[in-house]
């Protein structure tokens, strides 16, 4: 357990749903991110929040907004998504200190359908 | 941009035997970190083992350890006595230094390890 907890573990969505992915840490960290993990390929930073602002988009398409009301709390919301959004999406904070190690929810396993 | 490549997809070892993963890394920045990342089949990654690129000693934790080449731009990951829970994905990562805040990790593609009984 690493104190990232992500919500939920597997989800389900068609193409025209909208859903939200939570990820919740009260590790005291300042820096949240969201990556994107799919097989054969190395995980895709999305985004970063330092401070609940949102610090770097990595060209994303608009269909992922990210929320970030506070340290704690990080949300993905989903919406008119595509069958290769398929993956696993994975949340980690850290310290707001050059070098220090990143600590990551399970992550959400989304299929679109 | 950095780039961290893993060459290897897949790996297998005997359990208790030694294994070396390999990563390259390739970046024009002097001071960074590098890291070993595992992710289990519960799908949590875990931090393995850490390195700051201005400590010439090669980091160690308990039955794993690091080769750091600084000059090569490697970073290879042994596991001794090799346990039947060390079966996971491992990832190589890198950061670049930033002054009083925290960067963007990089990932490699990963290796399969698997630990046979």
């Amino acid at each position: 357990e690493t104190g990232v907890t992500q919500t939920p573990r597997h989800l389900v969505m068609g193409m025209t749903n909208k859903k939200s992915l939570k990820c919740e840490q009260h590790l005291g960290h300042n820096a949240m991110y969201w990556y994107k993990q799919s097989a054969k390929k190395p995980l895709e930073l999305m985004f970063v929040y330092n401070f609940k602002e949102q610090t770097e988009n990595n060209s994303v398409p608009s269909r992922f907004s990210p929320e970030c009301p506070n340290s704690s709390h990080l949300f993905l919301h989903l919406h008119t998504l595509q069958p290769e959004d398929s993956a696993l999406y994975l949340c980690a904070s850290s310290p707001q200190r050059s070098g220090a190690e990143a600590f990551f929810g399970q992550g959400t396993r989304l299929t679109v359908v | 941009a950095q780039t961290v490549t893993q060459s290897q997809p897949e790996m297998s070892v005997q359990e208790a035997e030694t294994v070396t993963l390999s990563c390259t890394y390739d970046t024009s920045e002097n001071n960074y970190y590098l890291f070993w990342y595992k992710q289990p089949p519960s799908r949590q990654m875990i931090l393995v083992i850490r390195q700051e690129a201005y400590k010439q000693q090669n980091a160690t934790e308990n039955r794993f350890s690091v080769n750091f080449q600084k000059a090569a731009k490697s970073f290879s990951l042994k596991i001794s006595d090799s346990q039947l829970g060390d079966t996971a994905m491992y990832f190589c990562a890198f950061m670049k230094h930033a002054q009083g805040g925290s960067e963007k990790l990089v990932f490699g593609k990963g290796t399969k390890l698997t630990v046979n009984p």
